[in-house]
């Protein structure tokens, strides 16, 4: 089973602060890592993506991305009560499904 | 630009009555995928169609389940015999042919209920 973990949470912080979501995932031979942002009730928008080692930069959110140690992060700068979601990290090993995480709960409070 | 679309969006229906969904993907996307989300997880794979070939099902998709994109557009997922199992968000998603990293760009769902 090809697993892809992250903390449940919720995870709070301050407006204003940086949000810090991490997931790991267990198939070495993934290939592209993503990152879906999900309201309740609503479905995954798609927020960033990535498929090198390094750092990814859009806008407030950056996406990191370290396959040594099997894991990928998104950090959200100067955080608003607007993104305050659900994150879902999902992994693209072979063939054609995303292998998705539980998702992360975000909570922004002002 | 429109993105992906779903029909219904809600549906309530009995244990053991047959339903369908119809997903319409972005419009020069020809890779189409069907999850089912529940409550705390994740999405999880149903199945995956390039144009009209379907080309890849997950064990989720029971016997009971049917996917069909008979002209490479618009697709539907039928269950039959509804279970309370079943009750779920159905979601869609699209992506562009080509070489691309599979990303996915979804749908707003349809939300199934069995009563």
């Amino acid at each position: 089973q090809k697993e892809v973990e992250q903390n449940s949470g919720p995870l709070s912080v301050p407006e204003g602060a940086i949000a810090s979501l991490n997931c790991t995932y267990s198939d070495r031979g993934s290939q592209s890592f993503f990152w879906y942002r999900q309201y309740s009730g609503k479905s995954p928008e798609l927020i960033m993506f990535i498929y090198s080692n390094g750092d990814k930069e859009d806008g407030r959110f950056t996406a990191q991305l370290n396959k040594a140690s099997q894991y990928v992060s998104l950090l959200i700068r100067d955080s608003q009560p607007s993104d305050s979601a659900t994150y879902l990290c999902a992994v693209f090993n072979s063939g054609y499904a995303l292998n998705f995480g539980k998702g992360t709960s975000l909570l922004v409070t002002p | 630009d429109t993105g992906v679309s779903q029909n219904p969006r809600h549906k309530i229906t009995k244990r053991g009555q047959n339903v369908t969904f119809r997903c319409d993907p972005i419009s020069e996307h020809n890779r189409l995928y069907w999850y089912r989300q529940t409550l705390g997880q994740g999405p999880e794979f149903l199945t995956y169609f390039q144009n009209e070939a379907q080309l890849e099902k997950s064990r989720l998709l029971s016997d009971r389940f049917s996917a069909e994109r008979p002209k490479g557009s618009f697709s539907t997922l039928e269950i039959q015999r509804t279970e309370q199992g079943d009750s779920a968000m159905y979601l869609c998603a699209s992506s562009p042919a080509g070489l691309t990293y599979n990303e996915q760009f979804f749908g707003p769902g349809t939300r199934l209920t069995v009563l």
